[in-house]
């Protein structure tokens, strides 16, 4: 079976850190790009980073940039999201998502979506 | 960032009904653009990839078209299961999506 599951949520305070992490299973993971994509409560959807399927190159959202790191381990088949200065408005559910295409550029597309993780950020 | 704007906001239809939604890009995007389905408290789910291409899986009732800035989704006849709500997403580059279309039962 095909599985992404997501973990590390939580309540913190602004400007404290948060990692999360999303374990990939049923999948080649080392061929897939894998994105974060976020959805604030009772909001849409908001793209959040992506990260190639080897690493080699990644891309942030500019409400994340210089905040958030996007990372891989592809011997583990997981997917990581260091996020640090968190804010108020970093309040939402973080998805994990595959990239469908295998080991060439992103599309920029998301086939496969984990269940999600919350991350409260509050004082 | 590529702005994306869906109508209407929200719908109300029956079972059976023909559903059309319509989403707008602020520029040409050409046929980089994909619609999500998603169902309350579930994470979305990719029901058409470029513009028109049905993913694997989702049932043919549900279609796409448009190219360069002009896109919709239409439902040919609404089951019970697809009341929920539709988002587009351009990626034609840094991914952006529209604000979504809440499906309602009438």
């Amino acid at each position: 079976q095909v599985h992404l599951v997501e973990s590390g949520g939580g309540v913190v305070q602004p400007g404290r850190s948060l990692r999360l992490s999303c374990a990939a299973s049923g999948i080649m993971f080392s061929g897939y790009g894998m994105h974060w994509v976020r959805q604030a409560p009772g909001k849409g959807l908001e793209w959040v980073a992506v990260i190639w399927y080897d690493g080699s190159n990644k891309y942030y959202a500019d409400s994340v940039k210089g905040r958030f790191t996007i990372s891989r381990d592809n011997s583990k088949s997981t997917l990581y999201l260091e996020m640090n200065s968190l804010r108020v408005e970093d309040t939402a559910v973080y998805y994990c998502a595959r990239d469908p295409t295998y080991g060439a550029i992103v599309r920029m597309t998301f086939d496969l979506w984990g269940q999600g993780t919350i991350v409260t950020v509050s004082s | 960032d590529i702005q994306m704007t869906q109508s209407p906001s929200s719908l109300s239809a029956s079972v059976r009904d023909r559903v059309t939604i319509t989403c707008r890009a602020s520029q040409n995007i050409n046929i980089y653009l994909n619609w999500y389905q998603q169902k309350a408290g579930k994470a979305p789910k990719l029901l058409i990839y470029a513009a028109s291409s049905l993913q694997s899986g989702v049932p043919s009732r549900f279609s796409g078209s448009g190219s360069g800035t002009d896109f919709t989704l239409t439902i040919s006849s609404l089951q019970p299961e697809d009341f929920a709500t539709y988002y587009c997403q351009q990626s034609y580059s840094t991914p952006t999506f529209g604000q979504g279309t809440r499906l309602e039962i009438k």
